[in-house]
């Protein structure tokens, strides 16, 4: 149980255009979920935060204009780069947080997706 | 000072070791301890999760928490090769859902 799951799992794109990454709870309802991004071999920073139904809060120094946010619904979250260039290229890794269907699922708990690994050339 | 600190290593440990692997944080409004586990371009994987102090145990892993030396700790015991992958600390407020993260442990264990 717990399930969240990512597409696409990997993605290149020229610089300049707009890549839109999915996130999905596949077996529970996810109240909140969490963008993130991660560079080689190091930790993931979170990038913002959102609730269904109301605009994401960003972390300070994460352009909202850039990593657009939208949690339209208490399973799917999607994350739009727009107007990519290469230093976006990175992993970018989705959790989801609320309670559910499994037993012993709570709020604090967040399970992670397998993450998308952008590459911008 | 970062709020969570965790040894990235690398460690390297033989097959049947225990391992023990820690994170120290400066922030005592910290209520909830989790761990996670990574293997290489894969997202995180829950292992364990604790509230306040105390230890919890499941299966080969054992996860302590000692709030007063801002102190937490992941023990794994008969550790196999597939337990290689990096160990990541991440802690959170009471009420609050936002995950802190330390920088990541990267173990291997050598047959």
């Amino acid at each position: 149980g717990a399930v969240v799951s990512q597409h696409p799992s990997w993605v290149i794109c020229k610089s300049g255009t707009s890549v839109k990454i999915e996130c999905r709870s596949l077996d529970f309802q996810a109240t909140t979920m969490f963008w993130y991004r991660q560079f080689p071999k190091q930790s993931l920073m979170l990038m913002a935060t959102s609730n269904e139904g109301s605009k994401a809060t960003y972390e300070q120094g994460v352009e909202k204009d850039k990593f657009l946010i939208n949690h339209a619904s208490l399973t799917l979250s999607t994350l739009t780069v727009t107007s990519a260039h290469p230093e976006d290229s990175s992993f970018y890794i989705c959790s989801a947080a609320g309670s559910g269907q499994r037993e012993g699922l709570n709020s604090y708990e967040q399970y992670f997706g397998p993450g998308t690994r952008l590459t911008v050339t | 000072q970062k709020e969570v600190e965790q040894d990235p290593g690398p460690l390297s440990v033989p097959e049947g070791a225990i391992v023990s692997l820690n994170c120290t944080y400066s922030n005592s409004a910290f209520q909830y301890f989790m761990w996670y586990r990574q293997y290489s371009r894969k997202g995180p994987e829950l292992l364990m999760y604790t509230y306040s102090s105390g230890n919890k145990e499941d299966g080969r892993f054992t996860a302590q928490v000692d709030k007063s030396s801002k102190y937490i700790s992941l023990f794994i015991r008969d550790s196999q090769p597939s337990d290689s992958a990096t160990y990541l600390c991440a802690m959170s407020y009471q009420g609050a859902q936002k995950l802190v993260f330390g920088q990541g442990t990267r173990l291997t264990i050598n047959p």
